[in-house]
């Protein structure tokens, strides 16, 4: 149980294009899903979080009007990069976390999504 | 602002030995302790999640204990083995309000050789 699949996998798109990145969990009702990015060798960094039917809560230093979430249903999230340029190639992770996990806290995390702008 | 620290960046080891990880965080008020598992170009798995009241937690031949009074958590690997070569990366979720929001360490690039 607590798969969260993410798609596209791997995603090339031109400067100034859009694209949509699906998080959605399959076996549970994911209340809170967080979206991370990831640098070549580096950490997971937390761009947001994304209660169901509420805005996004966005950490420091990301821009909302660039990073477009949307949690419209209990097992779909997705963030949108708007105007994409070289510089936000990057992978991007998400995960979900259930009612159960209001308690634990356990988050289950999608298997990524490789961006490069072109 | 919590920051989570990882020892050694990178580590080599012949098939066999056992061998330990090294995190460390610096706020103790967390929540809990997570260890996952990298493998080049994907996402995350988690290993061993541990609640700030418990000390250890053991699946196989990983043992992952923590302690919440020095800021420490350590991933103890026995009889390592070729296919456990990955990047190990710890988690500390955060109490309070945060409702567990993950800060993660750099982690450790461990590589396994026959």
């Amino acid at each position: 149980g607590a798969v969260v699949s993410q798609h596209p996998s791997r995603v090339i798109c031109k400067s100034g294009t859009s694209v949509k990145i699906e998080c959605r969990s399959l076996d549970f009702q994911a209340t809170t899903m967080f979206w991370y990015r990831q640098f070549p060798k580096k950490s997971l960094m937390l761009m947001a979080t994304s209660n169901e039917g509420s805005k996004a809560t966005y950490e420091q230093g990301v821009e909302k009007d660039k990073f477009l979430i949307n949690h419209a249903s209990l097992t779909l999230s997705t963030l949108t990069v708007t105007s994409a340029h070289p510089e936000d190639s990057s992978f991007y992770i998400c995960s979900a976390r259930d009612w159960a996990g209001l308690s634990t806290r356990e988050q289950f995390f999608g298997p990524g999504t490789r961006l490069t702008v072109l | 602002k919590q920051e989570v620290t990882q020892i050694p960046a990178a580590l080599s080891v012949p098939e066999g030995e056992n061998l330990v990880l090294n995190c460390s965080f610096t706020d103790s008020a967390i929540y809990n302790l997570q260890w996952f598992r990298q493998d080049p170009g994907k996402g995350l798995t988690s290993l061993l999640l541990i609640q700030s009241s418990q000390r250890e937690q053991t699946s196989g031949r990983l043992n992952a204990s923590l302690d919440k009074s020095s800021g420490r958590s350590t991933l103890y690997i026995a009889a390592s083995q070729p296919g456990d070569s990955a990047t190990y990366l710890c988690a500390a979720a955060a109490g309070g309000t945060s409702y567990g929001k993950l800060t993660f360490g750099q982690g450790t690039i461990l590589t396994v050789h026959p």
